[in-house]
């Protein structure tokens, strides 16, 4: 089967950083996503890598290793804003989106 | 701006009744997908279509069902809404396979 793993919760400071797991097993692989969704609106596209490596974008960065079935998602600076749940996808072999439960990061002052 | 729009964003609907969620994107994107949201669980695919005349079962297709007239609009229909239906639904659409999907505020569905 396919199966997406993330923590379901983490907790972090503000001004620290955080890096979120994500761990996978699917039918072939097209890329991984990361989404950020606040509570009770839309997920919206944070990264997309599809070769191993790190991929920087201002405070965030995705890491892959596709040998491992492994990426993260690395938060630095964080605020207050940066509370929501963090989403990984993986794009399987037919081009579908296989999504993980999500991992609701709590930052406190 | 271009955007993506659900409708109505709050249902509450009796089991049995048909109910039909409606979305409609201004990106000019081939591809719309249709997700439910629950407690626990990824986001689950339900439907999706890569153009028009184009519609395809995704992973919990059962009691749903999906047409695509046009390239903005992908309404959602369930057939005889049951409890289990009761979830968040998202309508989402994309450029191409790899690039980032956009998607609705979301339409909280309680069926009673």
């Amino acid at each position: 089967g396919q199966n997406i793993d993330q923590p379901t919760e983490m907790t972090a400071t503000e001004g620290a950083i955080v890096q979120i797991n994500c761990t996978y097993q699917t039918s072939g692989f097209n890329g991984l996503f990361w989404y950020q969704q606040h509570a009770g609106e839309a997920p919206t596209f944070l990264s997309y890598n599809v070769l191993d490596g790190l991929e920087e974008k201002g405070r965030f960065s995705s890491f892959l290793s596709r040998s491992k079935g492994y990426s993260y998602l690395l938060l630095k600076e964080l605020q207050m804003k940066d509370s929501a749940s963090y989403l990984c996808a993986v794009m399987d072999s037919n081009y579908q989106l296989i999504w993980g439960a999500g991992t609701k990061l709590i930052i406190k002052p | 701006d271009a955007e993506i729009t659900q409708s109505p964003r709050h249902k509450i609907t009796e089991t049995g009744r048909q109910v039909t969620l409606a979305c409609h994107q201004t990106w000019n994107h081939n591809n719309m997908f249709w997700y439910r949201q629950d407690l626990g669980h990824g986001l689950r695919l339900i439907h999706y279509s890569y153009g028009v005349q184009d519609t395809n079962k995704g992973e919990v297709s059962d009691g749903y069902s999906v047409s695509r007239s046009n390239t903005e609009d992908l309404p959602l229909t369930l057939e005889s809404a049951a409890s289990s239906q009761t979830s968040v639904y998202f309508c989402a659409s994309s450029e191409g396979a790899h690039t980032e999907a956009f998607f609705g505020q979301g339409t909280r569905l309680t069926v009673v």
